[in-house]
Order: structure tokens, then sequence, then C-alpha cells
């Protein structure tokens, strides 16, 4: 099982809606990672956090440590935002299956 | 800059011979990772370096599997012999030791057969 869980797995959303996709660990960690993969493979860091938020641009990141959960955010959604998002949790960098964006225009 | 180079980008090899991943790291970072990415395991960190140093290598799935980092500049991952369960896409990333942020190469596809 692993232990790190991404939810949903997949997801479509119309442009300009605000998405959310969920990941939650079981294991204590000292930071997550959000990681986003383009279509074509490659993959871009977003986010770093350990608490609290961290916001760039449209994105957003959200991380409670005690509840073992971490959001990202994505408002006004774009088809370019379309792509695999992945959290990865440290210590000892498990990752979760990803969740994949489909934004339509 | 010009990013996390790897080489080569697509390999097809034979299953029992030798492949040697390749990674050049940002000039200036001190920490390099390398990750697999299969569909069925997703992406898995095989290792990764601290200034040099082979900080965990609990990821490396077996002794074929071997990887060096003899500076700053360079790193490798070595497989020998090959097998077609290694079939996968093979990513390196560089960042400062404590920083917020990896940057990623765009991978090296690599299929055993």
């Amino acid at each position: 099982k692993n232990e790190v869980e991404q939810s949903p797995q997949n997801l479509t959303a119309q442009e300009g809606e605000f998405i959310t996709i969920n990941c939650s660990y079981s294991v204590g960690i000292s930071a997550l990672h959000w990681l986003q993969q383009h279509p074509g493979g490659g993959i871009v860091s977003l986010f770093m956090l350990s608490s609290g938020k961290k916001k760039h641009g449209r994105l957003i990141a959200t991380i409670n440590i005690q509840e073992k959960h971490s959001s990202l955010h994505i408002t006004a959604s774009h088809p370019r935002d379309s792509a695999v998002y992945i959290c990865a949790v440290y210590n000892d960098m498990r990752f979760g299956a990803g969740t994949r964006l489909t934004v339509k225009p | 800059d010009a990013g996390v180079i790897q080489s080569p980008r697509h390999e097809v090899t034979e299953m029992g011979q030798e492949v040697t991943l390749r990674c050049k790291p940002i000039s200036g970072h001190n920490s390099l990772f390398w990750y697999r990415q299969t569909m069925m395991r997703g992406l898995e960190l095989l290792i990764y370096f601290n200034n040099n140093v082979p900080i965990d290598d609990s990821g490396m799935p077996e002794d074929r599997f071997s990887a060096k980092m003899p500076n700053a500049s360079f790193s490798t991952l070595k497989i020998q012999p090959s097998e077609p369960r290694d079939s996968a896409v093979y990513f390196c990333a560089s960042s400062l030791v404590g920083a917020n942020v990896l940057t990623f190469g765009a991978g090296s596809r690599l299929t055993v057969l």
C-alpha cells in the first residue's frame, strides 16, 4: 500500500474553474513537495513546504502536519495547467501516484 | 543556465548489456538526485548525493545498479547487466542543500529488450 495517497486520480475541469488536489500521508515527514509533470514528460518542481501555505501565481499549496494532509489549489484554471501533479514526502521521498488534470477550454 | 542536462535522452539496448546514464547538474547546486519512473511504480527515488557524497541509496533496486558523482558537475547511473524490467524513464534533479526547489532534467528513456 502506498503510504502517500493522492485524490482524485483523474480530474477534468472547465477553464476558469478552481481546482483542488489532495495528498494524504501516513508517516511523519519533514517536508512535502508538489511536482508537475507535463504531457511531454518534463517535471517541474512547484513547491516544497513544511508548514502553512505557499503561493506562486495561480497556485497555492497548503499543508497540515498534524492531519498529515496537503492540498494544491489552482485558481482560474487554464488548459495549459493540464498535467500530472505529484506529491512527494520527505524524509524518505515517497511519491503519490499522481493526479492527472485536464482543463478544457 | 542550460538546466540539468541528461544523456542520452533515449537508449535502446539488449538484455545483459551495460547501460550508463549521465547527468550534469546546474552549476552551483550541491545536491543531486536520481529517480526512476515507470507506469507500474510511478516515481521512485534511487539515490541522492550531497556535496558529491552519497547520502541515501536505499532506493537502488539491487547490486546491478550503481551511481557515482566524481565531481560537482557530473554524475553517472550505471546498470550492469541490464534487464527488461529496468525499462523506465530515469530522471536526474539538482538543488542547493536545504533549498525549496528541485530542478529536473528532461529524463533518459531506457528500453531494455
